[in-house]
């Protein structure tokens, strides 16, 4: 069963520190990871995509990672502002069907003056 | 702005009552889906429908219904509520169906008595 492992459940740091989500996933074959950013109350938005040959793809201040062999991915956040509040998604596409899209639970961050 | 609308925003609904809940897109995307986010659980398709006329079944399809009679529409209806349908409901698209990146609406929370 594919399976997307987000870690930690929930972040609290201060205004300005950088801080690294984690994301690892048992999804095969693999075709793309996604980061989404989800505020509160409100649907999620894309941040990221990764396919299998990226290993490192930069938005503004934030930074994913992807190691296709240990089935790894990171959100590096840096210089962390207070809009940075919201839960991070990592989501995984499979190649095997249409709908075989797997979601994370989520990483809850929040960042305090 | 371009993007999905879903209504309503929140309900609150008798079991056993009819429920449809809403989903309008102007992106002339191909692809539709309906998601359901619970506490502590990942983002759960509902339904899907990869292209006008067509539809699908999800990971959670029991207890709803969709039809996707043009582009851009794709309702989602609860024929005899209960319980354990509460929930915060997400509608979303993607231009190139499977893989590709989701735009989601602000959601729908249903509260079922």
């Amino acid at each position: 069963k594919n399976q997307v492992e987000q870690s930690p459940q929930s972040l609290i740091i201060l205004e300005g520190k950088n801080c690294t989500l984690q994301c690892n996933y048992t999804v095969s074959p693999f075709s793309n990871l996604r980061w989404y950013k989800q505020d509160t109350g409100r649907g999620p938005v894309s941040l990221t995509i990764m396919t299998f040959s990226e290993n490192t793809k930069s938005n503004g201040r934030y930074t994913a990672t992807l190691d296709a062999d240990t089935k790894q991915s990171s959100l590096h956040i840096t210089a962390s502002q207070l809009s940075d509040s919201a839960s991070y998604i990592c989501v995984v596409s499979d190649a095997g069907g249409y709908q075989k899209v797997t979601f994370g639970i989520g990483t809850k961050l929040q960042v305090i003056p | 702005i371009a993007g999905i609308t879903q209504a309503p925003t929140s309900q609150i609904l008798a079991a056993g009552r009819r429920m449809t809940l809403r989903c309008t897109q102007d992106m002339r995307h191909n692809a539709m889906y309906w998601y359901r986010q619970d506490l502590g659980l990942g983002l759960r398709l509902i339904h899907y429908s990869n292209t006008a006329g067509t539809t699908g079944k999800g990971e959670v399809p029991d207890g709803y219904s969709v039809s996707r009679a043009n582009t851009d529409d794709f309702p989602l209806t609860l024929a005899s509520a209960v319980p354990s349908q509460t929930s915060v409901y997400f509608c979303a698209s993607s231009a190139t169906g499977y893989g590709g990146e989701l735009f989601f609406g602000e959601g729908s929370r249903l509260t079922v008595l």
